[in-house]
């Protein structure tokens, strides 16, 4: 079954340098899902989207944005990185709302 | 605010033996969710077993069941017959209203599986 697909994989950029992180969610699932996982950390939310709309927003930094295009894959770029962005960043999706939501393998960002 | 609490840093089990991680919650919130997600080392997220706090009966998925206690406000996940592909980090999560996958974590609990 196909699964959320996140991409890069890995990712290293330098400080004061900008990324682009891309999800694709499973066929069909209209809502995404971003959470940020620092070493040793738990999983934070971050924002999600359901129908190209922002449905809700977590602990996102300013520094950050997200959007959900017309097929439904989802970007969250960053800005002005800093070292403590350095982190595994997850994307969910879900068939709506109200379902399970479903995680990618995530990317992992080194910020240097 | 909603919190999640899992006060076993780490835990370990032989293999074939049965281990139980606990969690509990804090929230106002009369319908909600639990879940429990498995982290392995490949860093995939995924899901365990699941709770709706309106139903009674606790969530049973093959060898992984859970003690649900609302009014304790307690969740904790038992593994039954041990196998050395559990071992990873467990995190146990909570939602509420409409949005399920807006989980908030705890800050999870590393098992340890002994062949």
């Amino acid at each position: 079954a196909a699964g959320v697909i996140q991409s890069p994989r890995h990712l290293i950029k330098e400080k004061r340098e900008t990324a682009t992180l891309k999800c694709y969610p499973i066929p069909r699932h209209d809502t995404v899902y971003w959470y940020q996982q620092g070493p040793g950390q738990d999983p934070q939310f971050l924002i999600s989207f359901y129908e190209k709309m922002q449905s809700d927003k977590g602990s996102i930094p300013d520094r950050f944005s997200a959007q959900q295009f017309s097929d439904y894959h989802s970007e969250l770029n960053m800005s002005s990185l800093e070292l403590g962005d350095s982190a595994l960043y997850f994307c969910a999706s879900s068939l709506a709302l109200n379902t399970e939501a479903f995680f990618g393998q995530g990317t992992r960002l080194t910020v240097v | 605010a909603q919190t999640v609490t899992q006060s076993q840093p780490e835990m370990s089990v032989q293999e074939a033996e049965t281990v139980t991680l606990s969690c509990t919650y804090d929230t106002s919130e009369s319908d909600y969710y639990l879940f429990w997600y498995k982290q392995p080392p490949s860093r995939q997220m995924i899901l365990v077993i699941r709770q709706e706090a309106y139903k009674q009966q606790n969530a049973t998925e093959n060898r992984f069941s859970v003690n649900f206690q609302k009014a304790a406000k307690s969740f904790s996940l038992k593994i039954s017959d041990s196998q050395l592909g559990d071992a990873a980090m467990y995190f146990c999560a909570y939602t509420y209203g409409t949005s399920y996958g807006k989980l908030t974590f705890g800050q999870g609990t590393i098992l340890t599986v002994h062949p």
